[in-house]
């Protein structure tokens, strides 16, 4: 139990575009998903807290207008990276946390971004 | 500052030795989680301790959440190539509820 997936798990695209990455808990509802980014050998940064139905909360440092999330089911949360240049390359992880109470969060595969 | 202090970065031992892997904070945790991570993947997660002294062994490996909820450590007996990956601690502070995480341990099992 408690899988989280993440779609693509590789994407490569130009400097400019806009990229989507969906996150998706598939035997359990999610009251609240997370989105991380993780430099090489660097330990995960949170992004934003997702709750569904509502606005996410990003973090210090973070352009809520550069990377659009939308957390519009409780198993679906979705970051869009827009007009991506190359230092957004990273790789980009989201968790999910259910609906029971458990502080546990459960992480998904994880999605290389590559911005040429 | 680092609120989880993890300790050491880096670890490169052989087959069969036993190791231990620190996670200090001078702040209180609601629980400790500890997940491993492997090269392109996301981090799996290995144990929850909630309980200050609280000891979990999940085969060979044994973590011990601090008596005061500021710490805890992993140590793995016999150590294995198959145990080589990143090993991160995290937890929620008191209080809070989105993951503080440690900068990680990686750890290197050669056979």
């Amino acid at each position: 139990g408690a899988v989280v997936s993440q779609h693509p798990s590789r994407v490569i695209c130009k400097s400019g575009t806009s990229v989507k990455i969906e996150c998706r808990s598939l035997d359990f509802q999610a009251t609240t998903m997370f989105w991380y980014r993780q430099f090489p050998k660097q330990s995960l940064m949170l992004m934003a807290t997702s709750n569904e139905g509502s606005k996410a909360t990003y973090e210090q440092g973070v352009e809520k207008d550069k990377f659009l999330i939308n957390h519009a089911s409780l198993t679906l949360s979705t970051l869009t990276v827009t007009s991506a240049h190359p230092e957004d390359s990273s790789f980009y992880i989201c968790s999910a946390r259910g609906t029971g109470g458990s502080e546990t969060q459960y992480f998904g595969p994880g999605t290389r971004l590559l911005v040429l | 500052t680092q609120l989880l202090e993890q300790s050491p970065q880096f670890l490169s031992i052989q087959e069969g030795e036993n190791l231990t892997v620190y996670c200090n904070s001078s702040s209180v945790f609601s629980s400790l989680q500890w997940y491993r991570q492997e090269p392109g993947e996301g981090p799996v997660l290995l144990v929850t301790v909630v309980t200050g002294g609280e000891v979990k062994k999940l085969k060979r490996l044994t973590f011990q959440f601090g008596d005061a909820r500021k710490d805890s450590s992993l140590h793995i007996t016999a150590a294995q190539p198959g145990d080589t990956g990143l090993y991160l601690c995290a937890g929620p502070l008191l209080g809070y509820s989105t993951l503080t995480f440690g900068k990680g341990t990686m750890l290197l099992v050669s056979p």
